[in-house]
């Protein structure tokens, strides 16, 4: 069964880089990895998604090892905006394919 | 173009009880996924549909099913409701027609469901 950790949360300042990553071992080898954004009284939504290498979109970008056994969610200059809930988002197939979300990491970013 | 809606908001049952809730996905979408989110839990997959049939389920018991009409609305029930089943029930629908791991999702704002 696929795994997911994640850190359970950072603190960064605006205008900061920040990186948070998860680690995942099981996961569907040919099923994307993907990040959602949370929060408070919302359903998450879409961040960013990617196989391997790098993907860059204009909000985010994603570093997944050749081994895809992790990827890195980096949020360039983030801004009080962005403290929300972070999750990664895996394929699993063990015993019929399912999606396995991270536990979270909770970004608070302070001015 | 609207997002996912969910109905209702808000319920509150008592154990023992069942319970119905209605996703309806943005239009054109046919894949509609049902996921619970609890703090102890955090958020887990319960089953996905695509175009009528269940195509993908998560570990959760019978009690839990769903079902999707031809317009791609779904909903999902609940049997013999227990204290462990209150959580926020999120619905969300993907415009893609392979594995939900390989398409975004749009994500309702969910259905908080008290089990008293």
């Amino acid at each position: 069964l696929a795994k997911t950790t994640q850190p359970i949360s950072m603190d960064s300042y605006e205008g900061q880089e920040v990186n948070i990553t998860c680690s995942h071992n099981n996961i569907a080898t040919n099923d994307y990895i993907t990040w959602y954004q949370q929060f408070p009284s919302q359903g998450p939504r879409f961040i960013i998604q990617g196989y391997k290498t790098k993907v860059t979109n204009e909000v985010a970008s994603l570093f997944i090892p050749a081994d895809r056994k992790s990827s890195t969610l980096s949020l360039p200059r983030v801004s009080l905006s962005d403290t929300a809930v972070y999750y990664c988002l895996v394929g699993d197939n063990t015993g019929g394919f399912k999606t396995i979300f991270g536990a979270g990491t909770r970004l608070f970013v302070k001015a | 173009k609207a997002g996912v809606t969910q109905t209702p908001r808000y319920l509150i049952k008592t154990r023992g009880q069942q319970v119905t809730l209605s996703c309806s996905p943005i239009s054109g979408h046919r894949s509609v996924s049902w996921y619970q989110q609890t703090p102890g839990q955090g958020l887990q997959f319960l089953f996905e549909y695509f175009s009528e049939t269940q195509r993908n389920k998560g570990n959760f018991p019978g009690r839990f099913s769903g079902r999707q009409f031809s317009n791609s609305r779904s909903e999902m029930n609940v049997s013999t409701l227990e204290l462990g089943d209150s959580a926020l029930y999120l619905c969300a629908s993907s415009g893609g027609t392979g594995r939900i791991g390989g398409y975004e999702q749009f994500f309702g704002p969910g259905t908080r469901l008290t089990v008293l």
